[in-house]
């Protein structure tokens, strides 16, 4: 099976721009998360998608947000960007079985904001 | 609320060496339990998993036991490599708003030398 892929895999933007993310979840798997990495927060939890339904979100203000469409593929968007915002932003994608909560990371989105 | 406690990195060993990185967690329940690495440019790989207390995961000479009594889930190996330098994650899963995401802890980079 192919793993999850994410686009593009880099990113520079500028302050006030927005910008847009894409996760391809592994074939089957419904559920999409989205996590930010930091040096300094280290990994914390965005959203999650199922079904193209949000689930469950994180403690992150308006301006991010996300989608998922009936391929399971998934976008996150960053409005008004910040410099605060440059991060590593990985998606994960998981099986719906109630009781299986492994999740499959992509390689992720290295976001530059100048 | 759930969290999880990783031992302060970075830990710098010689090839060969023993390895433990101490992680506990406070939880309602038993969840799952996993460690997660991340080779230095990537994303996050499933390293190892235990589903219930008592459980041992094990993969690529690595192993953790899930330990109900001491609500820890320390991670060993007998003998290092220097493809093993990595960041190691714990993480367990956060059931109070849906089974999509993961807390993890803050991280422990490990740096093998030849």
């Amino acid at each position: 099976k192919a793993g999850v892929t994410q686009t593009p895999r880099y990113l520079i933007k500028t302050r006030g721009q927005q910008v847009t993310l894409s996760c391809s979840p592994i074939s089957g798997h419904r559920s999409v998360s989205w996590y930010q990495q930091t040096p300094g927060q280290g990994l914390q939890f965005l959203f999650e998608y199922f079904s193209e339904t949000q689930r469950n979100k994180g403690n992150f203000p308006g301006r991010f947000s996300g989608r998922q469409f009936s391929n399971s593929r998934s976008e996150m968007n960053v409005s008004t960007l910040e410099l605060g915002d440059s991060a590593l932003y990985l998606c994960a994608s998981s099986s719906s079985r109630p009781s299986y909560n492994e999740q499959f990371f992509g390689p992720g989105t290295r976001l530059t904001v100048l | 609320g759930d969290s999880v406690t990783q031992m302060e990195g970075p830990v710098t060993l010689s090839e060969e060496a023993f390895l433990t990185i101490n992680c506990t967690y406070t939880a309602t329940g038993y969840p799952s339990l996993f460690w997660y690495v991340q080779y230095p440019g990537e994303g996050l790989q499933l390293l190892l998993k235990a589903t219930k207390a008592d459980d041992k995961g094990s993969n690529k000479g690595f192993e953790a036991t899930y330990r109900k009594e001491t609500t820890s889930f320390h991670l060993e190996k007998g003998s290092v490599q220097v493809s093993d330098s990595a960041v190691y994650f714990c993480a367990l899963p956060y059931y109070g708003g849906s089974q999509g995401n993961l807390i993890f802890g803050k991280g422990t980079k490990l740096s093998v030398k030849p």
